[in-house]
């Protein structure tokens, strides 16, 4: 039974720390998404990539959030540095139509 | 711009009763719409997703919904909900290069 994996599943951590969000997306597929989940904005895509691409980060803080994918079994999200607003849950999705969840990786920072 | 209303906030319905969840999309060209369901401290399950054909699409744990362009609606329904199937229900539509938009969700309680 394919999953998309996550870690961690759980952070806790002081603003100003780095955060790094790991995804293995489903075998085979080629375009990976990220999206955060908060109480006030619902579900926002961050950030997706085919064949390993960046297509569309404009969802994406860009002073402080960083998406890659180093290679087609890895995706990365990064946070440096961290604040309290960023606390929320992270999904990492894969495929097309449909597009499979991960369980996500509930942040906090203090 | 693509957009998803879910009118809902929460419903509650005691079980063995019939459920309808509603969701309304906006999108200019043929959509592609889902229905996902969110258990607490889960991610995001499939429940059921519609292309094109047969605007009454069947879905897993008996759940189907029914496309209706004329009224740009995708509506969720279950003929006799279960305990078990309290949880978020998130409609989405998909937009321009495989993006999903979400609605804000609805959220089910089931009365036993």
């Amino acid at each position: 039974d394919a999953r998309v994996t996550q870690t961690p599943r759980h952070k806790v951590t002081e603003m100003g720390q780095e955060v790094t969000m790991r995804c293995q997306p489903i075998l085979g597929h080629n375009t990976v998404f990220w999206y955060r989940q908060t109480m006030m904005q619902g579900l926002e895509l961050l950030a997706y990539f085919r064949n390993r691409a960046p297509l569309d980060d404009s969802g994406m803080p860009k002073d402080r959030f960083s998406a890659e994918m180093p290679d087609a079994t890895l995706a990365t999200l990064k946070i440096q540095p961290s604040e309290p607003r960023d606390s929320a849950v992270y999904f990492c999705a894969s495929g097309t139509r449909p597009v499979y969840f991960g369980p996500g990786t509930r942040l906090t920072v203090t | 711009a693509q957009s998803v209303t879910q009118p809902d906030i929460h419903i509650t319905v005691s079980e063995g009763a019939s459920l309808e969840l509603r969701c309304n999309y906006s999108y200019g060209a043929t959509p592609y719409l889902f229905w996902y369901v969110q258990s607490p401290g889960q991610g995001l399950q499939l429940l059921l997703k519609y292309f094109s054909g047969d605007t009454l699409v069947q879905g897993i744990k008996g759940f189907e919904a029914e496309f209706k362009r004329s009224q740009s609606s995708f509506n969720l329904r279950k003929p006799s909900v279960h305990w078990s199937d309290a949880a978020e229900y998130f409609c989405a539509v998909g937009a321009g290069g495989n993006k999903l938009v979400f609605g804000a969700g609805t959220i089910l309680r089931v009365k036993s």
